[in-house]
């Protein structure tokens, strides 16, 4: 099967500017998040999905970070304006049962923000 | 709010040494997954504990959750170069989120 795809691979922005991320989930995964991995750290949940309702972005900053996930499969995370603290790697992972069947992760979007 | 933590933070190794990690959380939890990650790469399972008293093992690593102690282990059997990574270990909250710890950077010298 197909794993998680993500694009772009990486992207280099100025502070103050507004980038977004894509993600392409595993057929048929109902759940689906959103992890900021800051370089040296371990990664950090932002938001979770159900299908095309959020779950769970008590981590997200919403001042300025947004996602979504129309029709419950591609979803997008946007920053807008970006800050130079949120350069990071940003992880999309989906699970069809999470906790039960594991969750597989992407290759990851890494930001750099200049 | 669940707290994940790993020991040591950083891990030097000389060849054909056993050495553990260690991973403790701060709230209830009976699955807890290991991940590896290379420089540059995205997360690679490694394991997943379902249940107090688990042991699993591949290769030259095993590791193990006892869930009333909140404690997970990852042993390194004769380690060797291939192994230097980070190692990560997730517990499962609330039944569907991953909450990661901090990490252990692995390096392994002949």
């Amino acid at each position: 099967e197909a794993g998680v795809a993500q694009s772009p691979r990486y992207k280099i922005i100025e502070k103050r500017q507004s980038v977004a991320f894509w993600c392409n989930p595993i057929s048929g995964h109902a759940t689906l998040y959103w992890y900021q991995q800051i370089l040296g750290q371990g990664p950090k949940l932002l938001i979770q999905f159900q299908n095309n309702g959020v779950v769970d972005d008590s981590q997200l900053p919403k001042d300025r970070f947004s996602a979504e996930r129309l029709k419950g499969v591609d979803s997008t995370l946007k920053i807008q304006p970006a800050k130079l603290e949120d350069s990071a790697v940003y992880l999309c992972a989906s699970s069809l049962y999470p906790g039960f069947y594991g969750y597989t992760f992407g290759s990851g979007t890494r930001l750099t923000v200049v | 709010e669940l707290k994940v933590e790993q020991n040591p933070l950083f891990l030097s190794m000389q060849e054909g040494k056993n050495y553990t990690i260690y991973c403790n959380y701060s709230t209830t939890s009976d699955r807890l997954y290991w991940y590896r990650q290379d420089p540059g790469k995205s997360l690679e399972s490694l394991f997943v504990l379902l249940s107090n008293g688990a042991v699993k093992q591949e290769g030259r690593l095993m590791a193990s959750l006892d869930t009333k102690a909140r404690l997970s282990t990852l042993h390194i059997t004769a380690a060797v170069h291939d192994l230097s990574a980070t190692y990560f270990c997730a517990v499962v909250h609330n039944t569907d989120k991953l909450i990661f710890g901090t990490g252990t950077r692995l390096q392994v010298f002949p």
